[in-house]
């Protein structure tokens, strides 16, 4: 079975903190990991995916097999970063997606 | 500017109501999915359509069908609205191509059950 674990329901940096919003999953092939972002008042849209390699607004996330984590970073977060941070996984080639629970990450200025 | 719309954003139902929750979009996109959206559950899926006329269950179908006729809609229908059915109902489309696909949101459908 597919599952997609986001530990931490809220969390609160300041602003020019380092951010990492944990990701965990369980998935017994080769999962595609996604990260999913909703701004206040806007779509849910995708912020980044891991075959991509590519940093989006100043975020990366690395999978990591071994622990079975794709934690998303930002170095030094900004105000606009506040959102809410969905995790999803999807087998690979397959064209569904399981979510996490998300997180609310809310920067402080 | 691709699009995902939900027709109704806002719906207030009563115990036992059918209740239909539509969804339109203009990317051409052969897949279609409905989730619910809850606080500290995160987005379940409900039904799913990689083409018309064809739906798959997600994780949650109970309480829920679904109808594909045309490629651009996916229509969600509550045969007998509950309480437990008061939530976020987002819709979303994807492409086939190029393995799992990018998914576009619509801006989602609040319903109340009373």
């Amino acid at each position: 079975a597919q599952r997609v674990t986001q530990p931490e329901k809220l969390l609160s940096v300041f602003k020019g903190a380092p951010v990492e919003l944990k990701c965990n999953y369980s998935y017994s092939g080769s999962p595609e990991l996604f990260w999913y972002v909703q701004y206040s008042r806007q779509r849910l849209q995708l912020l980044l995916r891991h075959i991509s390699r590519e940093s989006i607004k100043g975020f990366t996330a690395d999978l990591n097999k071994g622990e079975t984590s794709f934690h998303l970073k930002k170095p030094f977060a900004q105000e606009e970063d506040s959102a809410m941070y969905y995790c999803a996984l999807s087998g690979w080639g397959a064209q569904k997606l399981v979510f996490g629970q998300g997180t609310r990450l809310t920067i402080n200025p | 500017d691709v699009k995902v719309t939900q027709s109704s954003r806002y719906l207030v139902k009563r115990t036992g109501e059918k209740v239909f929750l539509e969804c339109v979009q203009d990317m051409d996109h052969e897949n279609m999915f409905w989730y619910r959206q809850d606080p500290g559950l995160g987005l379940r899926l409900i039904y799913f359509s990689y083409d018309v006329k064809m739906k798959e269950k997600g994780d949650i179908p109970e309480g829920y069908s679904v109808s594909r006729e045309k490629k651009e809609r996916f229509s969600l229908i509550l045969e007998s609205a509950s309480t437990n059915q008061t939530s976020m109902y987002l819709c979303a489309s994807s492409s086939l191509a190029g393995g799992t696909g990018e998914l576009f949101f619509g801006e989602g459908s609040r319903l109340t059950v009373l």
